[in-house]
């Protein structure tokens, strides 16, 4: 079955580290997104990517970096410059040929020490 | 501004009742329109989306939407809450003309009582 995965469900990290969030898809999808999302808060756009070795910052880019060398990879490294990183990370996936519905991988939630 | 609007932040009904969430954007005449769902802990799932045509539409789950242009709404329905249906329910938008975007709102979380 295709989908979306990403890994680990649960990250811990402490202060001050860099981490790399992994995203994989196999429904040949020519763009990918990252969320964040924090309660009350709804989903934020932090990157998106429409294809390959190109992306765009979202509305809250600034922490995090992304890059996309392979059409199935779309990695967020949250840096240590983002002042608040615990949260709960989606990634997604779409396709025009989909009507632009995104589709959405099960969430890494990270947490900072 | 533009916006998506769930003036609804927690629901609660008992099993059995009929449902219905709200939503309001303000991103043009005839945006992209989309509800997903999502479980505690999980990412979230297509429940039905809107494009053109008949203003009434089908999802999973035995939900519904209508979209109404004149109200800037498309509220999701179901006649019938089953225990499951207990989850964070979000409707989002793809502005026209920005299809590399969709702008959610802030999600409301469904409680169901037995």
């Amino acid at each position: 079955d295709g989908g979306i995965t990403q890994s680990p469900k649960y990250l811990f990290r402490k202060e001050g580290q860099n981490v790399t969030l992994s995203c994989e898809q196999n429904l040949n999808h020519d763009a990918m997104y990252w969320y964040r999302q924090d309660p009350g808060q709804g989903l934020r756009l932090i990157y998106y990517s429409q294809i390959v070795n190109d992306f765009q910052k979202g509305d809250i880019a600034e922490g995090y970096s992304v890059s996309r060398e392979k059409k199935e990879s779309f990695p967020l490294t949250v840096t240590s410059a983002q002042k608040n990183p615990t949260a709960f990370y989606l990634c997604a996936s779409s396709t025009p040929q989909r009507d632009y519905e995104q589709f959405f991988g099960p969430g890494t939630r990270l947490t900072v020490l | 501004a533009q916006s998506v609007t769930q003036p609804d932040i927690h629901i609660t009904v008992s099993e059995g009742a009929s449902l219905e969430l709200r939503c309001n954007y303000s991103y043009g005449a005839t945006p992209y329109l989309f509800w997903y769902v999502q479980s505690p802990g999980q990412g979230l799932q297509l429940l039905l989306k809107y494009f053109s045509g008949d203003t009434l539409v089908q999802g999973i789950k035995g939900f519904e939407a209508e979209f109404k242009r004149s109200q800037s709404s498309f509220n999701l329905r179901k006649p019938s809450v089953h225990w499951s249906d207990a989850a964070e329910y979000f409707c989002a938008v793809v502005p026209e003309g920005a299809t590399n975007k969709l702008i959610f709102g802030t999600g409301t979380l469904l409680a169901v009582q037995p």
